[in-house]
């Protein structure tokens, strides 16, 4: 099974329509992470959270909110989609403790917003 | 403000060929650096960490350097495949604890 799901793989939604992407990590670690990838741009930094009750904004936070419902679960939300925010979403995380501090990503959810 | 640059933006090479993919950044005060690779539509996949104490790490056919000090990463792929065709990110630690990454390089290993 793989570390880090993401659901939905694929979204397609309307303008102004609230959605919620989802996050489950099973490699325990405390901090959880939300990008987004659009095509020339890279990843962008929307909101991560270091443990349940720290959640903090990224580059990008405006039009975004997030859910830390437990250690293992990171939720992002958009409270009324816009066109602009159609790109490759995709939740990390990443261990708290020890000299590694490598990265893992899940596979990603593709958001289109007509 | 940590900004990271990859050059080229695409590269295109024969199979069999040898080939190194570039990597700059502003701010020298790096934990680590991470390369990944993403396949078309899909996750990013870890390749190779070096932390900031190390001057590179090997994986197979690749080879990762890092010189902190000029703000530079290399990833050397030896012997190219067509599998190898994917897009390059290196990604960058800084004290913020964030990964601030490159916008990639797309290889095409031609067979």
């Amino acid at each position: 099974d793989a570390d880090v799901t993401q659901t939905p793989r694929n979204r397609i939604t309307k303008t102004g329509k609230r959605i919620m992407l989802e996050c489950s990590q099973t490699k325990g670690h405390d901090r959880m992470y939300w990008y987004r990838q659009d095509p020339g741009l890279g990843l962008q930094l929307i909101y991560y959270s270091f443990d349940v009750k720290d959640i903090n904004k990224g580059e990008i936070s405006d039009g975004y909110s997030v859910s830390r419902q437990a250690q293992a679960k990171f939720s992002l939300s958009l409270e009324s989609a816009i066109p602009n925010q159609t790109a490759l979403y995709f939740c990390a995380t990443i261990e708290a403790q020890g000299a590694d501090y490598e990265q893992y990503f899940g596979p990603g959810t593709r958001l289109t917003v007509t | 403000k940590q900004e990271v640059t990859q050059i080229p933006a695409a590269l295109s090479v024969p199979e069999g060929e040898n080939l190194v993919l570039n990597c700059s950044f502003t701010d020298s005060a790096i934990y680590n650096l991470q390369w990944f690779r993403q396949d078309p539509g899909k996750g990013l996949t870890s390749l190779l960490l070096i932390q900031s104490s190390q001057r590179e790490q090997t994986s197979g056919r690749l080879n990762a350097s890092l010189d902190k000090s000029s703000g530079r990463s290399t990833l050397y792929i030896a012997a190219s495949q067509p599998g190898d065709s994917a897009t390059y990110l290196c990604a960058v630690r800084g004290a913020t604890n964030k990964l601030i990454f490159g916008t990639g390089t797309l290889l095409a290993v031609q067979p």
